[in-house]
């Protein structure tokens, strides 16, 4: 199985400043027939589903606001909100769909300082 | 608007069955893959499985592989998860969730059904 690794696990950030989270997998999720990294981001805020927010690594998802973005290629990743807002504390998930089973990292919360 | 609504969750002994259900709507059903992905209290997301359009490709978490089964109606639109000889590390929030296409990123989640096994 690919082993998705997050760092950090935990990142407090204050408001109006860059959050910066990032994954790890323990083999390559790019496809070279199509260039394409099998990996993607979510947002779980408490007692919600998670939601997707970057997919093919760097894809924004349909309305999500653009201070998301999502970077990397092969093993490592980055996901980076560009200014913090209060909306954004969550706890974050990386995955990857290079194949299966399709392994998530184990989160980063992120709060504000 | 996609929805999905899981129904089936509840408290069950340890090596007892379940069976979770996922009504779909907004969206042409048959079209997609979908998955169950599972995040036990407090914990990460784990994915549990999936199933292709017309039912004849699954896979499995090897968790999970030999107990739990899925399948779907694509006339209902319904999904499932069948899961028998629970245990007690089956205990979890499932979420019904769909496949965004060409690839498996996941686009959109129900609210989940927590299951708990204990005795």
């Amino acid at each position: 199985d690919i082993v998705m690794t997050q760092s950090p696990d935990s990142l407090a950030v204050s408001l109006g400043e860059r959050a910066t989270i990032n994954c790890k997998s323990s083999q390559s999720l790019l496809y070279n027939s199509n260039n394409k990294n099998y990996l993607a981001w979510y947002q779980q805020k408490p007692g919600q589903p998670p939601k997707l927010i970057i997919y093919w690594a760097s894809a924004r998802e349909s309305g999500v606001p653009d201070r998301f973005s999502g970077s990397g290629s092969g093993t490592d990743f980055t996901l980076t909100i560009s200014s913090l807002q209060a909306d954004d504390v969550a706890v974050y998930h990386c995955q990857q769909y290079f194949t299966v089973p399709h392994t998530f990292g184990q989160g980063t919360k992120l709060e504000i300082k | 608007e996609v929805q999905l609504v899981e129904s089936g969750g509840g408290l069950v002994q340890p090596g007892g069955s379940l069976r979770l259900s996922c009504a779909a709507s907004g969206f042409t059903f048959g079209d997609y893959w979908m998955h169950w992905v599972r995040q036990a209290p407090g914990k990460g997301l784990v994915w549990v499985s999936h199933i292709n359009t017309d039912g004849k490709i699954t896979t499995y978490a090897d968790s999970v592989e030999g107990r739990f089964t899925i399948s779907r109606d694509n006339a209902r639109n319904a999904l499932y998860l069948q899961m028998d000889s629970l245990r007690g590390e089956d205990t979890a929030v499932y979420y019904c969730v769909r496949d965004g296409g060409l690839g498996g990123h996941l686009d959109y989640w129900g609210q989940g059904a927590l299951i708990s096994v204990s005795s």
